[in-house]
C-alpha cells in the first residue's frame, strides 16, 4: 500500500545502546522529516532531508544521526541512547515546495529507554 | 523568531461547536495547517490555509485567519465524540525548506 511506514512501532532498550528507527515512503516525496513528540513540547524537528544525500539539522539534533542514501528511506539512529530520548518519534514526508502539499505523517515509533 | 501557541484543553458537549485557537509570531508564514492526532496514532492533516486567505470552509470545518493579529482558529460544527483528539496548528515559512513549526496541541474532549 502507498504511504509512509515506520518500524518498529514499539521499542524498549537500555541506555548506551544504539537504536535505529526506520521510515519508508512510497510517494517518492523529496522531503522527509523526523520529529519527536513529548508532553508539553508538541512536535520538535530533529533532522530533515530535502533529497537523497542531503540532510540538515532541526531544532533538537544532538544525540541523533540520519542518512538518506535512497529517496524512499530515512533512518534515524540514536548512537548511544539516553533516558531523555524516551519519546514518540514521527517521520513525515512532503513533495517539493510549490506543489501546495503539506507533510504526511507515519504512525510513530514509541521508544522507551531504561 | 518562530513560536506557535495553543491552549492545552477544550471541553465541549456533543452537538455544540468547538473553536480551537492558535497564535503565531512569524509574519512570513506562507501556509498554516491543522492536524488531528487520535490516541496512539500519527498526525492526520485536516485542512490548511494559504496566508493570503482569511477563511476556508470544508464541510464541518471552518478555518479563520487574522493575519494582522497572527491568529488562526479552527471551528468544528456539530462536534461529535469521534472528534475527541489532540489538534495541532502548524506554520510554514517562505524559504523554510518545507519545515513546519508546530504548536503544543489542544486536547479536545467531547462530552455526551
Amino acid at each position: 500500500d502507498a504511504g509512509i511506514t515506520q518500524s518498529p512501532r514499539y521499542k524498549i532498550t537500555e541506555t548506551g545502546r544504539q537504536v535505529t528507527l526506520m521510515c519508508h515512503q512510497t510517494w517518492s516525496h523529496s522531503y522527509m522529516f523526523w520529529y519527536r513528540q513529548d508532553l508539553g513540547h508538541g512536535l520538535r524537528l530533529i533532522y530533515y532531508s530535502a533529497a537523497a544525500d542531503i540532510t540538515d539539522k532541526g531544532e533538537v539534533p544532538d544525540g541523533y544521526v540520519v542518512s538518506r542514501s535512497k529517496t524512499e528511506n530515512f533512518p534515524l539512529t540514536l548512537e548511544s541512547a539516553t533516558r531523555s530520548q524516551t519519546s514518540v518519534y514521527f517521520c513525515a514526508s512532503s513533495p517539493p515546495r510549490g506543489q501546495d502539499q503539506p507533510q504526511h505523517f507515519g504512525d510513530g515509533t514509541r521508544l522507551s529507554i531504561l | 523568531g518562530e513560536d506557535v501557541e495553543q491552549s492545552l484543553f477544550l471541553s465541549v458537549r456533543e452537538g455544540d461547536s468547538s473553536v480551537i485557537n492558535c497564535t503565531y509570531t512569524d509574519s512570513s508564514s506562507t501556509y498554516l495547517y491543522w492536524y488531528k492526532q487520535e490516541p496512539g496514532a500519527g498526525l492526520q492533516l485536516l485542512t490548511y490555509i494559504f496566508s493570503n486567505m482569511d477563511m476556508k470552509q470544508d464541510q464541518r470545518l471552518t478555518v479563520l485567519l487574522n493575519k494582522k493579529d497572527k491568529h488562526l482558529s479552527l471551528r468544528i460544527a456539530d462536534t461529535q465524540t469521534g472528534d475527541s483528539a489532540i489538534y495541532f496548528c502548524a506554520e510554514s515559512m517562505a524559504g523554510g525548506g518545507n519545515k513546519l513549526t508546530f504548536g503544543t496541541g489542544t486536547q479536545l474532549k467531547v462530552e455526551l
